[in-house]
């Protein structure tokens, strides 16, 4: 069974730094895209980046690009999304989910992190 | 980018009642339309890709149409688990976006 399990909520301050991660298990984690989701509070969904685990290249959407890093270590099929300076508008859930090739679609996804920045 | 609009935000229907939901592409993106649903405190699920293929195990009453700009996702017989909130989104030109939503409820 394919799967993706998220870290656990996180609570932050502005100004810190966060990694959260996505652990991918039951197909090869390499040669499928995996990438990251927003939704924010009473919000639609947010595509932010993703990354090919084999070779590492990534994709961002503009509205995110600088803003978060993606990263991938197929050594032990886990993703990646990081922070250097958190603000209280990053408060949000966040997804992984997987995108294969065919059918072109997100499948399937995480659980979702909860991440909380407040002073 | 291309904006996905989806009508209505909103609705209410009772067990049984046929539902469509729409969702209008900013250009067309022939039928690479995917369509999610996400239940309360739950992750998303894929429920139709390629704009009208029924991802496996998704019951039958779900089925989704369209090509181009105009799409839709019909429930023929709304049922009591099919409480949730349903996202469109398009895969064919980066930054990949989604609708609205349309949050579900029933009766």
């Amino acid at each position: 069974e394919v799967q993706l399990v998220q870290s656990g909520a996180e609570v932050k301050k502005p100004g810190e730094s966060l990694k959260i991660s996505c652990k991918a298990s039951g197909y090869n984690f390499a040669t499928y895209w995996i990438g990251w989701v927003r939704q924010m509070p009473g919000e639609s969904l947010e595509w932010m980046a993703l990354i090919y685990p084999a070779d590492s290249e990534t994709k961002y959407n503009p509205s995110f690009q600088g803003q978060v890093t993606i990263s991938a270590d197929k050594s032990i099929s886990t993703a990646y999304l990081q922070w250097s300076s958190l603000k209280a508008s990053d408060t949000a859930m966040y997804y992984c989910a997987r995108r294969p090739v065919a059918p072109d679609c997100f499948d399937p996804w995480g659980q979702g992190t909860l991440v909380t920045v407040s002073s | 980018d291309i904006q996905l609009t989806q009508s209505p935000s909103f609705l209410s229907a009772s067990v049984g009642d046929r539902v469509t939901i729409a969702c209008r592409a900013s250009q067309g993106i022939n039928n690479y339309l995917v369509w999610y649903q996400r239940k309360p405190g739950k992750a998303p699920k894929l429920l139709v890709y390629g704009a009208s293929t029924l991802e496996t195990g998704v019951p039958p009453r779900f089925s989704g149409s369209g090509s181009g700009t105009e799409f839709t996702l019909t429930i023929s017989s709304l049922q009591p688990e099919d409480l949730a909130t349903y996202y469109c989104q398009q895969v064919t030109d980066f930054p990949l976006t989604f609708g609205g939503g349309t949050k579900v409820e029933i009766k």
